[in-house]
């Protein structure tokens, strides 16, 4: 399995661009989500989905939105990139959605810069 | 999710034990201790979680307090790959929609 993982690695973006974060896992993971880093900060959450075709807001969704189509993917958008959107964006799943306990697994990480 | 509290930063030589603390001083009773690290800027990793009994598996052991109101991550022999931030995190339920702080950055030296 190739786990989680993300496209592309690193990206530089002028203000006002628009752009898709790609996000796969072949593990038939229910849940999903995206977190962003910031630098000597914690992850935060953005957007997470429960299941194919149903998503919700996280901790810092503005900016952003999300689409589940599919068990497998998870894609970012980002509709009108700006500088306060640099940052290393984190995607991760679990085979659950439930109260039981579900590890995390995430993935290598997307580097954007939005000058 | 109650809040937790970690020291910023700690050293451990190799072949020791490190011992890493977290305060959790309002957790409720159905709220659970989990443990993430992040090794130099990768993805986090799933190391262990508890809810009141002690827990050990095969990366670490989680040691948390009779009134659970803090806990500790014991790597028992540290090397230089266990350097990175450690993440405590409490939370009902399931392990989705983590709360990340800032962690402990545990760095190992020779």
């Amino acid at each position: 399995n190739a786990g989680v993982t993300q496209t592309p690695k690193f990206q530089v973006l002028k203000t006002g661009q628009s752009m898709t974060l790609q996000c796969a896992q072949d593990m038939n993971h229910e849940y999903m989500s995206w977190y962003r880093q910031d630098p000597g900060m914690g992850l935060r959450l953005i957007h997470y989905s429960v299941g194919a075709g149903i998503t919700d807001q996280g901790e810092v969704p503005n900016g952003y939105n999300v689409s589940r189509s599919t068990t497998e993917d998870f894609p970012l958008r980002l509709l009108s990139a700006a500088p306060s959107q640099t940052s290393v964006y984190f995607c991760a799943s679990s085979s659950s959605s439930g109260s039981g306990f579900y590890e995390q697994f995430f993935g290598p990480g997307t580097r954007l810069t939005v000058l | 999710d109650a809040k937790t509290t970690q020291p910023t930063s700690m050293d451990c030589a190799e072949g020791r034990a490190a011992n890493l603390p977290c305060n959790h001083s309002t957790i409720s009773g159905n709220e659970y201790v989990y443990w993430y690290r992040q090794i130099h800027s990768q993805g986090p990793q799933y190391i262990i979680h508890g809810l009141k009994n002690n827990e050990t598996n095969e990366m670490a052991s989680l040691i948390i307090t009779e009134d659970r109101k803090s806990s500790t991550l014991i790597l028992p022999h540290a090397t230089l790959r266990d350097t990175a931030v450690y993440y405590c995190i409490v939370r009902a339920g399931g392990g989705n929609k983590l709360t990340f702080g800032t962690g402990t950055q545990l760095k190992v030296e020779l």
